[in-house]
């Protein structure tokens, strides 16, 4: 069963408009966030991170809301660029558990220019 | 520059085949970790190690073994290829997780591993 959940497997956003990805979560014990940019034939690259103390962080045109009631988290990006297309993962870390991440399906994200 | 880097980007094995797949990270990384990625699953982790000699299960384990005889190095193992291996394999390393808050795992560029 999958504790982290990415509902949307796409989204197309026009250039300059902003792209909300989001991710669902099912253990309260997830201490720590993160979400992943992956573009085809590489590996995933860190994007930007969230402690679960915390409900918003921001990374220039990247922020990320954490909402712990509702077990959800959105990564947010204005304005969006055509090289923002990617797959987008989110990654949920249980606490004391070996630096281990839990992974979504991911989201790919296409860009119009 | 960092960098975890796996042996081989393509590989195409036969179905009963022993595979080994070799990752190396520059970073003097306590963790290492070995996923798969398939459409729809996103990222399932196979094994990871915490030290050198250390090994544990991830959530799905079954047809892999490891091996991490040297802290630089993590390889993953299919004993007896079979079709439904056929997967990209991604190895991830972190420091230890009072370390890691700020940026989680570095990765490799994957493995697309096609068993026929």
């Amino acid at each position: 069963d999958q504790q982290v959940k990415q509902n949307s497997p796409s989204l197309s956003v026009q250039e300059g408009r902003i792209s909300i990805l989001n991710c669902d979560y099912t253990n309260s014990m997830f201490d720590y966030f993160l979400w992943y940019k992956k573009y085809p034939a590489e590996g995933p690259t860190f994007l930007i991170s969230i402690s679960s103390i915390k409900d918003k962080n921001e990374d220039g045109r990247f922020t990320v809301f954490l909402n712990k009631s509702a077990k959800h988290l959105s990564l947010h990006i204005v304005p969006s660029q055509p090289g923002d297309s990617a797959v987008y993962f989110c990654a949920a870390r249980r606490r004391n558990n070996f630096n281990k991440f839990y992974f979504g399906s991911g989201t790919k994200l296409n860009v119009k220019p | 520059d960092v960098k975890v880097t796996q042996s081989s980007r393509y590989l195409v094995k036969r179905t009963g085949e022993k595979v080994f797949l070799e990752c190396v990270q520059d970073m003097d990384h306590e963790n290492m970790f070995w996923y798969r990625q398939d459409p729809g699953l996103g990222l399932r982790l196979i094994y990871f190690s915490y030290d050198v000699k250390m090994k544990e299960k991830g959530d799905i384990p079954e047809g892999y073994s490891v091996s991490r005889e040297k802290k630089e190095r993590f390889s993953l193992i299919l004993e007896s290829a079979s079709t439904n291996q056929t997967s990209m394999y991604l190895c991830a390393s972190s420091p230890p997780a009072t370390e890691s808050l700020t940026y989680g795992y570095t990765f490799g560029s994957g493995t697309r591993l096609t068993v026929v």
